[in-house]
């Protein structure tokens, strides 16, 4: 049973440039959440997308967007790429049925390097 | 904002030693994980604890949520190889999605 998968694993971009992140949840979880993990911190929320709403935000710029399918796999876009962007993406999904289930299941992530 | 204080920063054990790491916050909150993440991995969960007082057990780990709700430790006892990597704390409320991670703490093991 395949866990989450993100796609690319790594990723060069050049300032100001966009870049789109791609998950696939765990078979039968509905619930994707995105984070960014800057080197030597711990994941900050970006968004959660169920049923293919944005249902809750970070304190992140409108420059992060994203998008859930109906096969509930999710994307992150990023416009206007800066320096400070650099981090690992985390997709982090779960079964949304269950308000106390916080056993969240993240993917290995993508690392984003803007030069 | 809420701030959540992870310690200590980094650890040097050597194997079959017992670890001990804690989180506290300026806020209440009624759910507390511990998470561990590998190089190159995501976090993976360890334990969830959803009441003050909760003591929990998942093998040689033991957490336990504290009484006012602000802090939780994390011990591993008899510590192994593989147990080297980042231990996160993390803490959320009912009926709110975001998770607030700690700074981490990076647990080296000592040959």
């Amino acid at each position: 049973d395949a866990g989450v998968t993100q796609s690319p694993t790594h990723l060069i971009k050049t300032r100001g440039q966009q870049v789109t992140l791609r998950c696939s949840p765990k078979s039968g979880h509905d619930t994707v959440s995105w984070y960014q993990q800057a080197l030597g911190q711990g994941p900050q929320f970006i968004f959660q997308y169920y049923e293919e709403e944005e249902r809750q935000r970070g304190n992140f710029p409108d420059r992060f967007s994203g998008h859930q399918f109906p096969n509930y796999s999710s994307e992150l876009n990023v416009n206007a790429l800066l320096l400070g962007d650099s981090a690992l993406y985390l997709c982090a999904s779960r079964t949304g049925t269950c308000m106390r289930n916080y056993g969240y299941t993240f993917g290995s992530g993508t690392r984003l390097t803007v030069v | 904002g809420q701030q959540l204080n992870q310690s200590p920063q980094s650890m040097f054990i050597q194997e079959g030693e017992d670890v001990s790491m804690n989180c506290t916050s300026s806020s209440i909150f009624n759910t507390w994980l511990w998470y561990k993440q590998d190089p190159g991995e995501g976090p993976v969960l360890l334990i969830a604890l959803y009441k003050a007082g909760e003591l929990t057990s998942n093998g040689r780990l033991t957490a336990q949520f504290g009484i006012t709700r602000k802090d939780s430790f994390l011990n591993i006892s008899a510590s192994i190889p593989s147990d080297v990597g980042i231990y996160f704390c993390a803490f959320v409320n009912f009926g709110n999605e975001k998770l607030t991670f700690g700074t981490g703490t990076r647990l080296t093991i000592i040959p």
